[in-house]
């Protein structure tokens, strides 16, 4: 079947500007995730949504950014006033609710902030 | 605070070698532990996972191994082949059903025929 699906694959944007990630989950995963890649590193944990309970935004890195969830499944990932350090592949996955560890990953979009 | 060390961070074999990757964990109520490989341009994708009620678990070419005692785990590949060139990350589950996932640096392996 589909897996995650994300887009843009390629955003480049001017320092400043706001930005919109989106991801599909694969059909009937209730958990969503967003991590960040930065060049050469690991994944940092930003977001994640299970159900109808409440997003746990622990790992979001400023005001800047926020997420949404509509109808429990796309997510837009959102950064205002973009900054260079933004600059990174945002990553998304999801889980069967009672697989919940079991996270499937989407190819990611390259954010370039100039 | 939470987090995982992995090493090496690079390895090179030749084919038909094994390889190993080791992290180390600081979460000592931790009880699920994925490792993913990702490829140039793509998403990681998930490999093997082991929880900690058993200490190793093996698909075919690939085993994973769990020490909860040292708060260390292993991945193993036997039979290397070129294709399994790619980076491997080594995480760890935390927070509320352990659902948020703490990733160790990566390992990039190059299997050279």
């Amino acid at each position: 079947g589909a897996g995650v699906s994300q887009s843009p694959s390629n955003k480049v944007t001017e320092k400043g500007k706001d930005v919109e990630l989106r991801c599909d989950p694969i059909s009937g995963h209730t958990a969503l995730y967003w991590y960040r890649q930065s060049l050469g590193q690991g994944l940092e944990f930003l977001i994640y949504f299970q159900g109808n309970s409440a997003p746990d935004k622990s790992g979001l890195p400023s005001d800047r950014f926020s997420a949404e969830r509509t109808g429990g499944s796309v997510s837009t990932l959102t950064i205002q006033r973009t900054q260079q350090e933004d600059s990174a592949v945002y990553l998304c996955a999801s889980s069967l609710a009672n697989r919940g560890n079991e996270q499937y990953f989407g190819p990611g979009t390259r954010l370039t902030v100039t | 605070g939470e987090n995982v060390e992995q090493h090496p961070s690079t390895l090179s074999v030749q084919e038909g070698d094994s390889a190993v990757i080791k992290c180390t964990y600081s979460d000592s109520a931790s009880n699920y532990f994925p490792w993913y490989k990702q490829e140039l341009g793509k998403g990681p994708q998930l490999i093997i996972d082991i929880r900690s009620n058993v200490g190793e678990k093996k698909d075919q070419r690939i085993a994973v191994t769990l020490n909860k005692t040292a708060k260390h785990f292993s991945l193993h590949i036997t039979e290397t082949q070129p294709e399994d060139s790619a980076v491997y990350f080594c995480a760890m589950g935390t927070g509320t059903g352990f659902q948020k996932l703490v990733f160790g640096t990566g390992t990039r392996l190059l299997v050279s025929p």
